[in-house]
């Protein structure tokens, strides 16, 4: 069984268009994120769900719509792609532990994403 | 804000040879730090983990101490080998309003050669 799986993992597409990433859990955790790794493998997390609601929201261009139907699933929407957003996209899953720690974060598989 | 840094690579090395990566960070209180190691063309997997000041975490070989007097997690491993190549990154995560939030260093390739 998949712990955090992502669909597509290959995605291909022309500037301009629109295209939406989806990621699901299967662990129970309350919290779902996005990162984004660049192509010298450096990576930066750019939104965060915490049980359905919008926790952490980077500087990322409003292009960027996450969206969650409920605390196993995190999409990502992208409006009107650039060359600039090829990367690898991750999602990853943890359970919050508030003030008290930290729980460790499951990543999926990744989505190579090559905008022409 | 919070940052890591993490030595320079690509690190070359001959099978059984001893690793060290050197990663240390900047955060204010009192993070959580992880190891995470990505296989060529997979999604990256916790390979370790501390959780306060002094704590060795270790799996498969590996083990980094948690240094809060030299804000340090240096990833080592007595013998590599070829299955061992990948990128490592060294990553710290906050609680409180960071909400658990990864901040990564820019990862060291390795690779192990027979």
């Amino acid at each position: 069984d998949t712990a955090v799986s992502q669909t597509p993992k290959y995605l291909v597409t022309q500037m301009g268009n629109d295209k939406s990433i989806k990621c699901e859990q299967n662990l129970g955790h309350d919290t779902m994120y996005w990162y984004k790794q660049d192509s010298k493998k450096f990576l930066k997390i750019m939104f965060s769900y915490n049980n359905k609601e919008l926790i952490i929201n980077e500087t990322v261009p409003n292009r960027f719509s996450p969206k969650s139907p409920d605390k196993a699933h995190l999409n990502l929407h992208i409006n009107s792609l650039e060359l600039g957003d090829s990367a690898v996209y991750f999602c990853a899953s943890s359970n919050y532990q508030g003030l008290s720690g930290v729980g460790s974060q499951y990543f999926g598989p990744g989505t190579r994403l090559l905008v022409l | 804000g919070n940052s890591v840094t993490q030595m320079e690579g690509p690190v070359t090395l001959s099978e059984e040879a001893f690793l060290t990566i050197n990663c240390t960070y900047t955060a204010t209180g009192y993070p959580s730090l992880f190891w995470y190691v990505q296989y060529p063309g997979e999604g990256l997997q916790l390979l370790l983990k501390a959780t306060k000041a002094d704590d060795k975490g270790s799996n498969k070989g590996f083990e980094a101490t948690y240094r809060k007097e030299t804000t340090s997690f240096h990833l080592e491993k007595g013998s590599v080998q070829v299955s061992d190549s990948a990128v490592y990154f060294c990553a710290l995560a906050a609680g409180g309003t960071s909400y658990g939030k990864l901040t990564f260093g820019q990862g060291t390739i390795l690779t192990v050669h027979p």
